[in-house]
């Protein structure tokens, strides 16, 4: 078993819709939680960045963080099709040195 | 403020030769990762370097190797390449102090044949 998992998809939605993303994992040693957004042949872009439990907002984007039950999530409000893209989670340890576990991230299609 | 650079952005190679790619992180920043990302395995870590140390490394085979300068340009050499080591290499580059935001460059696509 994968120390984090992650829906493949593809997830489709029309724009306008809310896209919600989720990973779950299984070392409840990760505090720190993010994600990224990668365009096909680029590189991943950093969307949130959240240390432990708890809710951030950023714009059109909220990340959530549910420690008690592995799980974490992503929500994008008012999606445009320029939010068409793989997204990825990924976490780390306390003194993990750049060592981040990455879900296999999810490919979303925003449709107009 | 510049991104991370990572050069050549397109390498073709022979099996059995070796490559060396380079990535120049943020200004300021001084840990350097490199990833593997390929379609069956996703993304996968190989090592992470600050102030010119090696403090993390992933489970890859010794033909992978690294180094990071004092000016925090890191890096990579795979050497005997093989056909599975076709791949997307992206550094990441953070302050390496504590666990802090992670960026990553637009990275190098390997392939070898």
């Amino acid at each position: 078993q994968k120390e984090v998992e992650q829906d493949p998809g593809p997830l489709s939605v029309p724009e306008g819709a809310i896209v919600s993303l989720n990973c779950t994992y299984s070392n409840s040693a990760f505090q720190y939680f993010m994600w990224y957004r990668q365009y096909s042949r680029k590189g991943p872009e950093l969307l949130m960045y959240t240390y432990s439990s708890g809710n951030k907002e950023d714009g059109r984007f909220t990340a959530q963080v549910d420690k008690s039950s592995k799980y974490i999530s992503l929500f994008i409000r008012d999606s445009q099709p320029s939010d068409s893209a793989t997204y990825l989670c990924a976490m780390s340890a306390p003194d993990s040195w750049g060592k981040f576990q990455f879900g296999a991230g999810t490919q979303v299609v925003v449709t107009p | 403020k510049a991104g991370v650079t990572q050069t050549p952005r397109y390498l073709i190679k022979t099996r059995g030769q070796q490559v060396t790619l380079s990535c120049s992180p943020i200004s300021g920043h001084r840990s350097v990762s490199w990833y593997q990302q390929t379609p069956g395995q996703g993304l996968q870590f190989l090592f992470e370097y600050f102030s010119e140390t090696q403090r993390n490394k992933g489970n890859f085979p010794g033909r992978f190797s690294g180094r990071q300068f004092s000016n925090s340009r890191s890096e990579m050499n795979v050497s005997t390449l093989e056909l599975g080591d076709s791949a997307l290499y992206l550094c990441a580059s953070s302050q390496g102090l504590g666990n802090t935001e992670a960026f990553f460059g637009q990275g190098t696509r390997l392939t070898v044949v």
